[in-house]
């Protein structure tokens, strides 16, 4: 099973548009972390926050947890046609000994110029 | 970009075939994984490993085995290749996975015919 759960599966918007997806997880976690992937490519790393963390801004991507709801959100302001991409949540179990990360099935962005 | 190579990039096999794919990465990172990557699944754990000669079993680990004689090598086998196991494999890597992030490869696309 899938411990991240993003939300939509699919965003379609316009330049200059800000882009939010969500991810829902179901275990306690260590830390929750956003990836993006472009058509063909691994996935990069964009951003990492911690459990005791609420809210983490990295230029002009801002992530928000809230671990009573056992959810994030990925806010992309101002999109531009090279956001376009898939955008996964992985999170790493607090009981999980070995540190294994988690990915959900991704959101899906295409920004229209 | 992390220095970690995936090798072959391209595969194509029969079924019943042995096929091992190759992960190598120049950070001498401690923790190493195989994802694999299907349309409308994410990326789902095969195996990881946290050290030499350590490895251990993710969620889709049927049919596939994993070595590890050194740090810098993460070898993936499929025993006996089936058509179920057409897919894009994903290594990883990483420092320490509470507090650091994954670094991806490129991918090896195999297809089973």
């Amino acid at each position: 099973s899938q411990q991240g759960e993003e939300d939509p599966q699919a965003l379609s918007i316009q330049e200059g548009e800000n882009a939010t997806m969500n991810c829902s997880y179901k275990t306690s976690i260590n830390n929750l972390q956003w990836y993006r992937q472009n058509s063909g490519r691994g996935l990069v790393h964009l951003i990492l926050i911690r459990s005791n963390e609420r809210e983490k801004h990295s230029g002009r991507l801002r992530v928000t947890l809230d671990t009573s709801k056992k959810s994030s959100s990925l806010l992309i302001t101002a999109s531009r046609a090279a956001d376009t991409a898939s955008y996964f949540c992985a999170t790493v179990s607090r009981t999980d000994s070995w540190g294994k990360f988690q990915f959900g099935a991704g959101t899906q962005v295409v920004v229209t110029p | 970009d992390a220095g970690i190579t995936q090798s072959p990039r391209h595969k194509v096999t029969e079924t019943g075939t042995p096929v091992t794919l190759r992960c190598h990465q120049t950070e001498n990172h401690r923790y190493m994984y195989w994802y694999r990557q299907d349309p409308g699944h994410g990326l789902r754990l095969i195996h990881y490993s946290y050290g030499v000669k350590d490895t251990d079993k993710g969620e889709v680990s049927d049919g596939y085995s994993v070595s590890r004689s050194k740090t810098e090598d993460f070898l993936l086998t499929l025993e006996s290749a089936t058509s179920s196991q057409t897919s894009v494999y994903f290594c990883a890597i990483t420092r320490e996975p509470y507090n650091s992030p994954l670094h991806f490869g490129n991918g090896t696309r195999l297809t089973v015919t």
